[in-house]
């Protein structure tokens, strides 16, 4: 299909690592994008990972791409209550834009 | 420095109202984008701006035109909006449209909350 999707909804408790999953569509996307929203706010780039590589690190975050699955995942290291927030997944499409995912809302229970 | 700026923050207009949501970015960035996107749904793309010309415009009503007057400025006038148009209207901007590599990454402003009565 032509949607990226995502689960829509992840709770974790305040330490623990979180793991959100999104799966794409178009095996050509050169780059692959999360995006974080907090209430009321725009989007602010978390991190974005190239489609040759399969891992990136970045402080608390890991991003891992399976291109043959076509799935990416984010994963946040001790998770604080200030990453409450709605996470979107996103690909560049063949003509340069952008398809997001649902976006999954990440609550933080302390 | 990847700031992109928008006003105002909150719009309030009735429907028989005309008014003009901005956005401003100074990171010599050549392509510019309008996103809506309601509550608990993903931004949706209306507008492309690159390098000053409208690229493409995703079957928006007329009652929404935008405006680059400079490849740093981007506008959207608005004219006799319905209450469905009540969102959040995202701004955002990207080196280049072109593939290949980190030109096409999008950063977004803040949006604007628009409420339409």
């Amino acid at each position: 299909g032509e949607d990226v999707e995502q689960s829509l909804f992840l709770s974790v408790r305040e330490g623990d690592s979180s793991v959100i999953n999104c799966t794409y569509t178009d095996s050509s996307s050169t780059y692959l994008y999360w995006y974080k929203q907090e209430p009321g706010a725009g989007l602010q780039l978390l991190t974005y990972i190239f489609s040759n590589m399969d891992m990136k690190q970045d402080q608390r975050l890991t991003v891992l791409l399976n291109k043959k699955d076509k799935h990416l995942s984010l994963r946040i290291a001790d998770t604080q209550t200030g990453d409450s927030a709605i996470y979107f997944c996103a690909e560049s499409t063949r003509n340069n834009d952008m398809r997001f995912g649902a976006g999954t809302r990440l609550t933080v229970k302390p | 420095d990847t700031e992109v700026t928008q006003t105002p923050k909150h719009l309030v207009m009735g429907m028989t109202n005309k008014k003009s949501l901005k956005c401003e970015q100074h990171m010599g960035h050549r392509a510019m984008y309008w996103y809506k996107q309601k509550a608990k749904k993903p931004p949706e793309l209306m507008f492309v701006y690159s390098y000053e010309k409208l690229s493409i415009n995703e079957s928006v009503p007329s009652r929404f035109s935008p405006e680059c007057p400079n490849s740093s400025l981007l506008n959207l006038h608005l004219h006799a909006l319905q209450p469905e148009d009540s969102a959040l209207y995202l701004c955002a901007s990207s080196q280049d449209r072109e593939a290949g590599g980190r030109k096409e990454t999008q950063y977004f402003g803040p949006g604007t909350r628009l409420l339409v009565l």
